[in-house]
Parts: C-alpha cells; structure tokens; sequence
C-alpha cells in the first residue's frame, strides 16, 4: 500500500542548532515533494518544492534533499530559532493532475 | 488579494444537521481543493475543481458530502446528516494549473464540531 511517515512525531532541539526532518514513501513515484510549515489552528503554509530530477534546494535557513533511489527527503533547518516551532508536513504528488498527499508532519519544538 | 479566505471559522452543529461551508480561492488560480484534517494527522485529500469542473473526488469520500465550484470562482462543500466522526478541521486550497512549480495556498479552515 501507499505510504507516507514522517519519521518521528515530535523533535525537540536547542536553539542555533540544524533540525532535521525525515520524510520517507513507497509505492509512489513522486514527480515533485513539497514541505510546508502549520501552526496550532491555521492551515498550512507552503515553503519549498523539489522536483525528481532536482537534489537539493535552499531558500534561506531552509534546504531539502531529494533521494529518488532511497525513497526519502530530508528537511533541514540550519539556525533553528524558537519562532520555527511549528509543526512540518511533507507532501508529494505522482503528476501535476494528482492532489497532493500528505504525512502526518513532525512536530517542532526549538528550546531558548 | 488577500489570499485564500473561508467561511465560516467555526462550526457547532447536532449529530443530524446538515452544513455549507464556503471558500474563496485566489482569484487567478485554476484549481481549488478540499482537505479534512483531524488532531495528529495530516491533510487528507477530499476533492479537487479545475474551473468548474469536479476532477477527482477521494474514494474514501461518504456521499453525504457533496461539492461545487459554479462559474469557477467560489465553492462550497455540504455535508448532510452529520455524524460526530464529521467532526475536524475543513480546509481548502487553490493553486495554478502549473503544479509543477507551485504550492499550495490554503485557507485558515473551517473547524466543525458535531454534538
């Protein structure tokens, strides 16, 4: 069956430190993965999209890496601050005519 | 443009009633979503709109729920006879047709609490 995880629900970490989130599939073939940012009561928010040809992208503190062989991405915040709390979901789509489906998103909790 | 707006915020109704919510997507894209999020989980996929037309719909979906996008600008989502199980955060999104290089905008949701 189809399957996203997020590899832990919650992660907690010092402030100034990189977080790191994992997002892993099977049985998709993903032609893009985006990950996006939601705060208690909000919708999500979009932060980043990398297609299957691309290994890396960075925008600011934020990068992803996209591993098509591994089945995996991974979320990177590099200086994490406490106002990166939030809870973060990996979403992917097959095609650009399939709805996106997402994880269960990992929450973050940055200690001052 | 001030994004992706829905309505209402909150929703209390009895086991029974049936509900509309509203969402007003971004006026220049295409597509338009419909998402149900419950505590702990994320999005789950509930329908999607190119224009006016409906283009997928979750098997998942009971057909108490019930989905339009008239003229291809607002839609709404009713959902009939409400059971506590309805109960979770409605949200929508829209997006260009070129997915391929955007996300997803969505709307703060509509939370709907069935009693």
């Amino acid at each position: 069956s189809q399957k996203i995880e997020q590899n832990s629900e919650a992660l907690n970490i010092q402030e100034g430190k990189t977080a790191t989130l994992t997002c892993n599939y099977t049985n998709y073939s993903p032609a893009y993965l985006q990950w996006y940012r939601q705060d208690p009561g909000r919708g999500p928010v979009f932060l980043l999209l990398i297609r299957e040809n691309e290994k890396e992208k960075r925008k600011e503190r934020l990068k992803v890496t996209f591993d098509t062989t591994l089945k995996q991405s991974l979320f990177h915040i590099t200086a994490s601050q406490p106002a990166d709390s939030a809870t973060y979901l990996c979403a992917l789509s097959n095609s650009g005519n399939t709805p996106l489906v997402f994880g269960k998103g990992t929450r973050l909790s940055v200690i001052a | 443009d001030t994004g992706v707006s829905q309505d209402p915020r909150h929703k209390i109704t009895k086991r029974g009633q049936n509900v509309t919510f509203r969402c007003d997507p971004i006026s220049e894209h295409n597509r338009l979503y419909w998402y149900r999020q419950t505590l702990g989980q994320g999005p789950e996929f509930l329908t999607y709109f190119q224009n006016e037309a409906q283009l997928e719909k979750s098997r998942l979906l009971s057909d108490r729920f019930s989905a339009e996008r008239p003229k291809g600008s607002f839609s709404t989502l009713e959902i009939q006879r409400t059971e506590q199980g309805d109960s979770a955060m409605y949200l929508c999104a829209s997006s260009p047709v070129e997915t391929f290089n955007y996300g997803y905008t969505f709307g703060s949701g509509t939370r709907l609490t069935v009693v």
